[in-house]
């Protein structure tokens, strides 16, 4: 069975850009999240999906944004970057509990 | 907000001992998770704890689900050096918020 997948795996951006970042639940799992870990930090909460719909932000800025597709893969937007958006960007996906998480696209910002 | 205090932050240990490290909170928590991250990977659950008082073991890991709900502990037994990494504790509040929150993690490194 394949594990959660998220592309790509690094992405360079400058400072004023948008970067959409991607993820790929296990087959089956209808709920997605998505967390940040900055340098030094522990994962902060982002976003979760269920069902294409959101459920639940994190406390970010509007422009950390998403969507939920009728797959249920899942799209991470960050408009607008700034240089403290850079982090490693993991995706999580569940079918009840035990959230399962991908390997992450590090994101930098320069 | 809710937060959940790990400790230790880093432990530099020789080969074959035991490990604890552990997890509080001032908030209630429905389930708690472990989890172990690499350099450059997402992190992979360990042990998951649904219940208050549950001890649950996988292979050399042990946890426990704290009587209070607010606390964990994990234990590693006979350690090897690939029990090197990042481990992380995680909470899920009654509150169906989707929402994780972790502890800020244990950095292990274990000396051959």
């Amino acid at each position: 069975e394949a594990g959660v997948t998220q592309s790509p795996t690094h992405l360079i951006k400058t400072r004023g850009q948008q970067a959409t970042l991607r993820c790929s639940p296990i087959s089956g799992h209808t709920s997605v999240y998505w967390y940040q870990q900055a340098l030094g930090l522990g994962l902060q909460f982002l976003l979760w999906y269920d069902e294409g719909e959101e459920r639940n932000r994190g406390n970010f800025p509007p422009r950390f944004s998403g969507r939920q597709f009728p797959n249920y893969s899942s799209e991470l937007n960050v408009n607008a970057l700034e240089l403290e958006d850079s982090a490693l960007y993991l995706c999580a996906s569940s079918l009840n509990y035990g959230y399962t998480f991908g390997s992450g696209t590090r994101l930098t910002v320069v | 907000g809710q937060q959940l205090n790990q400790s230790p932050q880093s432990m530099f240990i020789q080969e074959g001992e035991d490990v604890s490290m552990n997890c509080t909170s001032s908030s209630i928590f429905n389930t708690w998770l472990w989890y172990k991250q690499d350099p450059g990977e997402g992190p992979v659950l360990l042990i998951a704890l649904y219940k208050a008082g549950e001890l649950t073991s996988n292979g050399r890991l042990t946890a426990q689900f704290g009587i209070t709900r607010k606390d964990s502990f994990l234990n590693i037994s006979a350690s090897i050096p690939s029990d090197v990494g990042i481990y992380f504790c995680a909470g899920q509040l009654p509150s169906n918020t989707g929402k994780l929150i972790f502890g800020q993690g244990t950095t292990l490194q274990v000396k051959p």
